[in-house]
């Protein structure tokens, strides 16, 4: 079946650190890679995707690569800020339809 | 333009009692998408509505859990009756139906619905 393994938090960084959450899928066939935001009090938003092998999704100074040899869609930011605290969500969809999530990785940005 | 609306935001009832949930989807959106996250663990897919029809709804739990949506605008999940692992925060999604095969059209999530079931 289809799944996302994402680590597992809290993670928690100085402002302008460098951050990395890892992603890793099952799925079969050739899914979509997203991740998600969740801030404080809010719904989910879709932070960034992409749709086929090698594509690097991009939004907000956050960066993930799909890599199809790794089964990896591991989210990067160069400099976190207070403001990026939140929970984030590794999500895979094999058909553009419904989605499948990781378990999220909460992260505080302390100043 | 409003986002995903869903009512209420937090219930605490008992084990055996009902509730009904409420999503309200964005204007136009045909697809409407409902998720559940039990503490801890991953959200999970429970049903898909193509305006007033379901698409998909295997991840439906049991027979305690009731989806609709009437007319093919908002949509109310209800369970009945409700058991302690039912608590969980309840999301719905909405979003525009492809006009391109193979296009993906992005879900709008509404802020959740906490459920607690003592």
């Amino acid at each position: 079946g289809n799944s996302v393994t994402q680590m597992e938090g809290p993670v928690t960084l100085s402002e302008e650190a460098f951050l990395t959450i890892n992603c890793t899928y099952t799925a079969t066939g050739y899914p979509s890679l997203f991740w998600y935001v969740q801030y404080p009090g809010e719904g989910l938003q879709l932070l960034l995707k992409a749709t086929k092998a090698d594509d690097k999704g991009s939004n907000k100074g956050f960066e993930a690569t799909y890599r199809k040899e790794t089964t990896s869609f591991h989210l990067e930011k160069g400099s976190v800020q207070v403001s990026d605290s939140a929970v984030y969500f590794c999500a895979l969809t094999p058909f553009l339809g419904a989605l499948n999530f990781g378990k999220g990785t909460s992260l505080l940005v302390t100043p | 333009e409003a986002g995903v609306t869903q009512f209420p935001s937090h219930s605490v009832i008992e084990k055996g009692q009902t509730v009904t949930l409420r999503c309200d989807p964005i204007s136009g959106h045909d697809n409407l998408y409902w998720y559940r996250r039990v503490m801890g663990k991953e959200i999970k897919f429970l049903l898909h509505f193509v305006k007033e029809s379901k698409q998909d709804e295997s991840g439906m739990p049991n027979n305690r859990f009731l989806a609709e949506r009437t007319g093919g605008t908002y949509s109310t999940l209800k369970v009945q009756p409700a058991e302690l692992e039912d608590s969980g925060v309840y999301f719905c999604a909405s979003s525009q139906v492809a006009r391109l095969a193979g296009a993906y059209n992005e879900q709008f999530f509404g802020p959740g619905t906490r459920l607690t079931v003592l």
